[in-house]
């Protein structure tokens, strides 16, 4: 039974660049949400999508955007990346609605040198 | 501005010692309640959760937490830790606003276990 799956696991970049994070969500799942979490501080919430539409943005800048395919596997892009930048950058997949539960991958590591 | 606080960000216990971990959360409306666990190079996993009814919830490997609705709290409680309890433990908030859920988390609170 797979989990949410996220790749790359780890990745290495130069300021400036840009980068591109993928999520597969649970199957059955429809909705995808990213967090951002910086070494020593909760995960924070970046986006939230439901049947490819975005409902809902964290207070980032416009350097991140992300998208959801047809198949309801999502990607997070970051332009102009920043040292700041560096984090795990986590993907959740859930059903849609209130009483829902989120459930994670393993995040991909993102350092930005 | 919602915000969920955890008081203790490290702690140091001996195996059979008892856990209680705070979390206070600030938002008025309705919200459903988590705690999650990272063991050291895994991902984040559901401890238990919170949506509504019986305020005293269980969760897996022995958690539990209480839900009080007046003190904006949701603590996680273990009578007994063991070793394997070593890990980091998030409390999370499900505020819906705007239409859609967003997890609300804290910042955490590093378990360590010794023997």
């Amino acid at each position: 039974d797979a989990g949410v799956t996220q790749s790359p696991t780890h990745l290495i970049k130069t300021r400036g660049q840009h980068v591109t994070l993928r999520c597969s969500p649970i199957s059955g799942h429809k909705s995808v949400s990213w967090y951002q979490q910086v070494l020593g501080q909760g995960p924070q919430f970046i986006f939230q999508y439901y049947e490819k539409e975005e409902r809902g943005r964290g207070n980032f800048p416009d350097r991140f955007s992300a998208r959801q395919f047809p198949n309801y596997s999502s990607e997070l892009n970051v332009n102009a990346l920043l040292l700041g930048d560096s984090a795990l950058y986590l993907c959740a997949s859930s059903f849609w609605g209130l009483n829902t539960e989120a459930f994670f991958g393993q995040g991909t590591r993102l350092t930005v040198v | 501005a919602q915000s969920v606080s955890q008081h203790n960000h490290h702690v140091i216990l001996s195996e059979a010692a008892s856990l209680e971990l705070g979390c206070n959360y600030s938002y008025g409306g309705t919200v459903n309640l988590f705690w999650y666990v990272q063991y050291p190079g895994q991902h984040l996993q559901l401890l238990l959760k919170y949506f509504s009814g019986d305020p005293l919830v269980k969760g897996i490997k022995g958690f539990e937490a209480e839900f009080i609705k007046s003190k904006f709290s949701f603590n996680l409680r273990k009578p007994s830790v063991q070793w394997s309890d070593t890990a980091e433990y998030f409390c999370a908030v499900n505020a819906v606003t705007g239409g859609y859920n967003k997890l609300i988390f804290g910042a955490g609170t590093r378990l360590a276990v010794h023997p």
